[in-house]
């Protein structure tokens, strides 16, 4: 079965300043990869995913990700972070069917 | 285009009732998922439909189900509610597998 964990629970980064999710996966095979972000009481937004070919993948609002098999990683990455970009950020891998694995998430803070 | 639409966005229910959460899939999707997100923790895969049967569940009760109609919405019923049951009820909607598009959930009080 597939698992996914974000090792940083929460995260505080100054506006402007650039910015890095962590987030390692758990499955046999290649997987499908998704970054997607939660803002207080709403539902997911999906910011971008990796299914294959390039492993730099680029996604909405400026965010991107990287894909290295060798760590069984999918860091996500912004250059500079606006004040709009405090959420919760989820990492969660599939299989190929019907069913995605998140991660427990990570808490974005964003100072002034 | 609508996205994934639920209802309603917020309820409050008592311990040992039955509560039903309706989802609207998007235009075009034959696929429906349900994930539970307990405060503070990612989302629980609960169910998946496609054509209106079921393709997989998560490990979860027999006192959750859920069943799609005709027109590929989505009712999801549990039963003898918990305290525990308390949670944001996400539906997702799929046209290909794994790209799953989310509402805006529905949050469930258990008092």
């Amino acid at each position: 079965a597939q698992s996914v964990t974000q090792p940083d629970i929460h995260i505080t980064v100054s506006e402007g300043a650039s910015l890095e999710l962590r987030c390692n996966y758990s499955y046999g095979a290649t997987p499908y990869l998704f970054w997607y972000v939660q803002s207080p009481g709403q539902g997911l937004q999906l910011l971008l995913k990796y299914f294959s070919g390039d492993t730099l993948v680029q996604g909405i609002k400026g965010f991107e990700a990287e894909f290295k098999r060798s760590q069984s990683s999918f860091n996500l990455r912004k250059p500079s972070v606006h004040w709009s970009d405090a959420a919760e950020y989820f990492c969660a891998v599939g299989a190929g069917d019907y069913k995605l694995s998140f991660g427990a998430g990570t808490t974005v803070t964003v100072r002034a | 285009d609508a996205g994934v639409t639920q209802s309603p966005t917020h309820l409050i229910k008592t311990r040992g009732q039955q509560v039903t959460l309706r989802c609207s899939p998007i235009s075009g999707h034959k696929s429906v998922s349900w994930y539970q997100q307990v405060l503070g923790q990612g989302p629980q895969f609960i169910f998946q439909y496609y054509e209106k049967e079921e393709r997989g569940r998560g490990n979860f009760p027999d006192r959750f189900s859920a069943r799609q109609f005709p027109n590929y919405s989505s009712e999801l019923n549990v039963n003898a509610l918990l305290l525990g049951d308390s949670a944001l009820y996400l539906c997702a909607s799929s046209f290909l597998d794994n790209e799953a598009f989310f509402g805006q959930g529905t949050r469930l009080t258990v008092v």
